[in-house]
């Protein structure tokens, strides 16, 4: 199995902040490393896929970067909608997806 | 507009079998192209990605639910449906499916979930 390890699990900032996610896998995945925001009650939403492609309609304070095993989702200038749940997926390997374990964003 | 629902029970009793339904619309899974898969999230717990099934009909399982999971679709009814046998109260949990993009390898829309409750 591939193994990505999300850190860290929980987080505390202010609007304004510029914030960063890391997803490090236990081997090279390429980049088939993808990114979403979850609020309560609802589903994932794709923020960034293939490590760095924004998807439409995702604001452009969100990015992503990374490569083989290791990336990050960067936020630029937190806003107040951006105080979520953020998961990264892994899909290089089609016998086993992985997700990490999630990081929670909150308000400092 | 891809959308996709799910639906099935809400209830379940230990050791019994667990269908679900996916409803999609906005797109045939008749393709290699495009997949259909399920994801699960235990209540305040993590996302965990359950299986997929191509247009192709090739199917893909977690490794470590695989003897207890099946999917299957219905292209003429846009459907996908899982089974899960032996449930356990720690299969509690909400399902969801969603709509893999090819290439990339991506869930990139998801029905609203459905919480599924496995107690006696």
């Amino acid at each position: 199995d591939i193994q990505v390890t999300q850190s860290p699990s929980s987080l505390s900032a202010s609007v304004g902040d510029r914030v960063t996610i890391t997803c490090r896998a236990s081997q090279s995945i390429s980049t088939y490393l993808h990114w979403y925001q979850q609020k309560p009650g609802k589903a994932p939403n794709l923020l960034i896929y293939s490590a760095s492609t924004l998807q439409s309609g995702v604001p452009s304070r969100f990015s992503g970067s990374g490569s083989g095993t290791d990336f990050t989702l960067t936020i630029s200038s937190l806003q107040p909608e951006d105080f979520a749940t953020y998961y990264c997926l892994q899909t290089y390997s089609s016998l086993m997806y992985t997700f990490g374990q999630g990081t929670k964003l909150e308000i400092k | 507009q891809i959308t996709l629902k799910e639906s099935g029970p809400t209830l379940v009793k230990p050791t019994q079998t667990l269908t679900l339904t996916c409803t999609f619309s906005g797109f045939s899974l008749s393709t290699l192209q495009v997949a259909v898969g399920w994801i699960r999230q235990p209540p305040g717990k993590a996302l965990e990605w359950l299986t997929h099934i191509y247009g192709n009909d090739d199917k893909y399982y977690s490794l470590s639910l695989k003897s207890r999971l099946s999917i299957t679709k219905d292209t003429s009814k846009n459907q996908v449906v899982l089974t899960m046998t032996n449930l356990d109260p720690m299969d509690t949990a909400t399902y969801y499916c969603g709509h893999l993009t090819v290439p990339g390898y991506y869930y990139d829309s998801w029905g609203q979930g459905t919480l599924v409750t496995v107690s006696s």
